[in-house]
């Protein structure tokens, strides 16, 4: 089975603290993401890589960092955190199939980020 | 741009009732189509998918039919049970882009089943 590990479940953090949110997939897959789950709105893309050292911004990348070294791990950092950074972060990855994409998310158990 | 609108819950329904949530999208060319699952303390899992104009995705008894005259992709069961209890997504992966496209979600329906 497909597994995507995220290293916290639950993290508190103060205002201005470095986070680092990480995640590892063991299936060999060319493409991971980072999305922020808030209620009402979905999950919204933050970055996501589809290659050792490439990085792309999603949609709503301000504030946040990521870092890819090796295949199997892709990092997601608050470089300084707030307040309305507090939120449900999920990792996923994806084998990178034909074009167009019919490939399938496989997603990580979700960090609950709380800044104070 | 291109989005995916679903129906807002909270959805409650009784054992053994019909269910649907409506799913309609936007987007130029042709997307494929997912319905993702939350359950309870787990991270999302693919339950359906259908990558072109009336295909039909099926999986654990639920059903969509991807419907490019309506853009729709609504979600269906005959009969729910108390363990489809979850958050359910419709999204789409958009097209013309490279193998690493976005995946674009709707904002979740909630759908909660009584005993």
């Amino acid at each position: 089975d497909v597994k995507v590990t995220q290293s916290s479940r639950y993290l508190v953090k103060r205002t201005g603290e470095k986070v680092f949110l990480e995640c590892v997939q063991d299936m060999d897959h060319e493409n991971m993401f980072w999305y922020r789950q808030d209620p009402g709105l979905g999950l919204r893309l933050i970055y996501f890589s589809y290659d050792v050292k490439m990085k792309e911004k999603g949609d709503i990348p301000e504030g946040y960092s990521v870092s890819r070294e090796k295949k199997e791990r892709f990092s997601l950092i608050l470089e300084s955190a707030s307040t309305n950074q507090t939120s449900m972060y999920l990792c996923a990855s994806s084998f990178r199939g034909p074009i167009p994409n019919t490939g399938e998310l496989f997603f990580g158990e979700g960090s609950r980020l709380t800044v104070l | 741009g291109n989005s995916v609108t679903q129906m807002e819950g909270p959805v409650t329904l009784s054992e053994e009732a019909f269910l649907t949530i409506n799913c309609t999208y936007t987007a130029t060319g042709y997307p494929s189509l997912f319905w993702y699952v939350q359950y309870p303390g787990e991270g999302l899992q693919l339950l359906l998918k259908a990558t072109k104009a009336d295909d039909k995705g099926s999986n654990k008894g639920f059903e969509a039919t991807y419907r490019k005259e309506t853009t729709s992709f609504h979600l269906e069961k005959g009969s729910v049970q108390v363990s489809d209890s979850a958050v359910y997504f419709c999204a789409l992966s958009e097209p013309g882009y490279s193998s690493a496209s976005k995946i674009i979600f709707g904002s979740g329906t909630r759908l909660s089943i009584r005993p």
